[in-house]
């Protein structure tokens, strides 16, 4: 069965330093998505992507996140000065539509520790 | 020290027994519901959805219950295994929108 894969599986920086995390979506997918989840809470939306460009951003995807698909098959989510609130898990998904009935299929995380 | 997250709700049941993880959502506009399973360091696994138009559905040894007029989301696990202890989350979409809301989560225990 095809499947998200996300590069890391896990990531330590240093507060203050750039990082970029990595998603190959399932291929036949249009929509990516970037979901975080802090150690222990629930799952937050970050970020979606369709036709090269952000649909729809939360109040958490500040100037500091941008996201960027550089090829036809990696979605990348970069952090540009990391804080150590951004410690957490980041899920990359991908759906093929965003119509009823067109579930979000979840990568395995990068787990991103902040110094 | 490290930080100490939410205490997660925990339905604790043994091998066999039926399960029933409950969910409440708050969005009277969200049309689209799924369950996703979250095992120990892995990513929300898709198990089942529903649109807003039905109130049941049945898949492999799990079935969602919708009941919009109490916005209340139900999953019942059949039999359950030891392979289904993991957090179960429910997850919403509002019509027109890519973005699903994730709720709080349930963690299931299953003893054999």
């Amino acid at each position: 069965e095809p499947e998200v894969t996300q590069t890391p599986s896990h990531q330590v920086t240093q507060m203050g330093q750039e990082v970029i995390l990595r998603c190959v979506p399932i291929s036949n997918h249009l929509y990516f998505y970037w979901y975080r989840q802090i150690l222990g809470q629930k799952v937050e939306f970050l970020v979606s992507f369709y036709n090269n460009e952000i649909s729809e951003k939360s109040e958490i995807f500040d100037d500091q996140f941008s996201v960027e698909r550089p090829d036809g098959s990696n979605f990348t989510l970069k952090i540009r000065s990391t804080k150590l609130e951004d410690s957490a898990m980041y899920f990359c998904a991908s759906s093929v539509s965003q119509g009823r009935r067109s579930p979000l299929h979840f990568g395995n995380g990068t787990r991103l520790t902040v110094t | 020290g490290e930080s100490v997250g939410l205490h997660l709700p925990t339905l604790s049941v043994q091998e066999g027994d039926n399960s029933i993880i409950n969910c409440a959502y708050s969005n009277s506009a969200s049309d689209y519901f799924i369950w996703y399973k979250q095992e120990s360091g892995k990513g929300p696994q898709f198990i089942i959805d529903i649109r807003s138009n039905m109130d049941k559905r049945q898949g492999q040894r799990v079935t969602v219950l919708l009941n919009k007029t109490v916005k209340h989301l139900s999953l019942q696990i059949a039999a359950t295994q030891p392979g289904d202890s993991a957090v179960y989350f429910c997850a919403e979409r509002e019509g027109g929108y890519s973005t699903l809301t994730f709720g709080k989560g349930t963690m299931l225990l299953v003893s054999p």
